[in-house]
């Protein structure tokens, strides 16, 4: 089975803070993602990478920013926190034939 | 711009009853469609969809997929209060890494 770790359930952190959020895979998969889910908006794309050192911008990629140095970890940043980032943030990896698989999500409470 | 409806956006229902979860797209380039279910946590696979008019099946949930009216029905027989859960529909197009998903349908099956 895939397996998509998160490094945290949950998380709170304050204003202006650096919050970094990484996300491990153990399946080989080249295209990693990351998502915010929030009520009423279901879940949208911040950034996404297809391959090692390769990143592209989702559809709301501003406040944010991703690293993928090795292939198997993604990782999220927020450069400086707001209180308009709390969320559950969802990191997911895609296999070959298109497939999704997600971890566990770490919601994240700017305070 | 692509799009992914789904409906209803909330369904209350008594154990036993059938459901219809309704997604209807307007995808460039369509590739496949895939049903997940999301309880407290990230969402799990149920379904992907490739070919039109094949339906899947998986105990008492099934789905069928029509490209050419480009929509999509996940049907539950038998509900129980375990299938409580939002269900998201989400479709890969051809060109695109990214899975674009609909708000999703909450359902809540009481005892």
């Amino acid at each position: 089975d895939v397996k998509v770790t998160q490094s945290s359930r949950y998380l709170v952190k304050r204003t202006g803070e650096k919050v970094f959020l990484e996300c491990v895979q153990d399946m080989d998969h080249e295209n990693m993602f990351w998502y915010r889910q929030d009520p009423g908006l279901g879940l949208r794309l911040i950034y996404f990478s297809y391959d090692v050192k390769m990143k592209e911008k989702g559809d709301i990629p501003e406040g944010y920013s991703v690293s993928r140095e090795k292939k198997e970890r993604f990782s999220l940043i927020l450069e400086s926190a707001s209180t308009n980032q709390t969320s559950m943030y969802l990191c997911a990896s895609k296999s070959g034939d298109g497939r999704q698989y997600f971890g566990p999500g770490t919601r994240l409470t700017v305070t | 711009e692509d799009k992914v409806v789904q409906s209803p956006l909330s369904l209350v229902v008594h154990e036993g009853d059938t459901v219809t979860l309704n997604c209807s797209y307007e995808v460039t380039n369509f590739r496949s469609l895939l049903w997940y279910k999301q309880e407290k946590k990230a969402p799990t696979f149920l379904f992907m969809l490739t070919s039109s008019g094949i339906e899947k099946k998986s105990g008492r949930l099934s789905s069928i997929l029509d490209k050419k009216e480009l929509f999509s029905i996940l049907n539950i027989t038998a509900t129980q209060t375990g299938d409580s859960a939002v269900y998201l529909c989400a479709v890969i197009p051809n060109s695109g890494y990214a899975l674009n998903f609909g708000k999703g349908t909450s359902l809540l099956v009481t005892p």
